[in-house]
């Protein structure tokens, strides 16, 4: 069993949906919890970062992490076809350079 | 602007041969890694290093070598008993405790 596990789609949305994208995780010592954004042929940019339980939001974009069930989401509200990407969970431990997993990553499509 | 820069962006390598891939980073950050990532398996370790002159493998390092003599370059040789060597190459970077990574744009290698 992979430590994340993610859905790598594709997944296809009319513009102007609410999108949600998520990753289950086993390991109990993963603390930071990351979404990041890769577009095709670059590299991934990191979208959003949440630390423990809890949401995050930062514009059309909101985190959530529940530590009791071990999964994390991502929602985008007014989904835009400039949000057509590949979205990577991404977690890790606390303190130092703790190394950070990857899950394999959503393909993101938004239709006109 | 700080950022990671990786070259080449595309990178054509005949049977055989080694191949050097350049990463630079003027983030001050003291940790660099290099993944691959293949269609359908997500992000895959290769090297990482924490601090100059010391480096060390990860999930994947046969056939490939790195160095760090300096904390701005990470240099990756893929070499030529890399049995798949096509595949794009991630060079990211971190700061102690710093949550994330930095990620390059990324090189395309393929073999001809």
């Amino acid at each position: 069993q992979k430590e994340v596990e993610q859905d790598p789609g594709p997944l296809s949305v009319p513009e102007g949906a609410i999108v949600s994208l998520n990753c289950t995780y086993s390991n109990s010592a993963f603390q930071y919890f990351m979404w990041y954004r890769q577009y095709s042929r670059k590299g991934p940019e990191l979208l959003m970062y949440t630390y423990s339980s809890g949401n995050k939001e930062d514009g059309r974009f909101t985190a959530q992490v529940d530590k009791s069930s071990k999964y994390i989401s991502l929602f985008i509200r007014d989904s835009q076809p400039s949000d057509s990407a590949t979205y990577l969970c991404a977690m890790s431990g606390r303190g130092g350079y703790q190394k950070v997993t990857f899950g394999i990553g959503t393909k993101l499509q938004v239709i006109p | 602007d700080g950022g990671i820069t990786q070259s080449p962006k595309y990178l054509f390598r005949k049977e055989g041969q080694n191949v050097t891939l350049s990463c630079e980073q003027n983030l001050n950050h003291d940790a660099m890694y290099w993944y691959r990532q293949d269609p359908g398996q997500g992000l895959r370790l290769i090297y990482y290093s924490q601090i100059v002159n010391d480096f060390q493998k990860g999930d994947i390092a046969e056939g490939y070598s790195v160095s760090r003599e300096k904390k701005e370059s990470f240099p990756l040789t893929v070499t030529s008993a890399q049995k798949n060597p096509t595949a794009f190459y991630l060079c990211a970077s971190s700061g102690q405790n710093l949550y994330g990574y930095t990620f390059g744009s990324g090189t395309r290698l393929t073999v001809v």
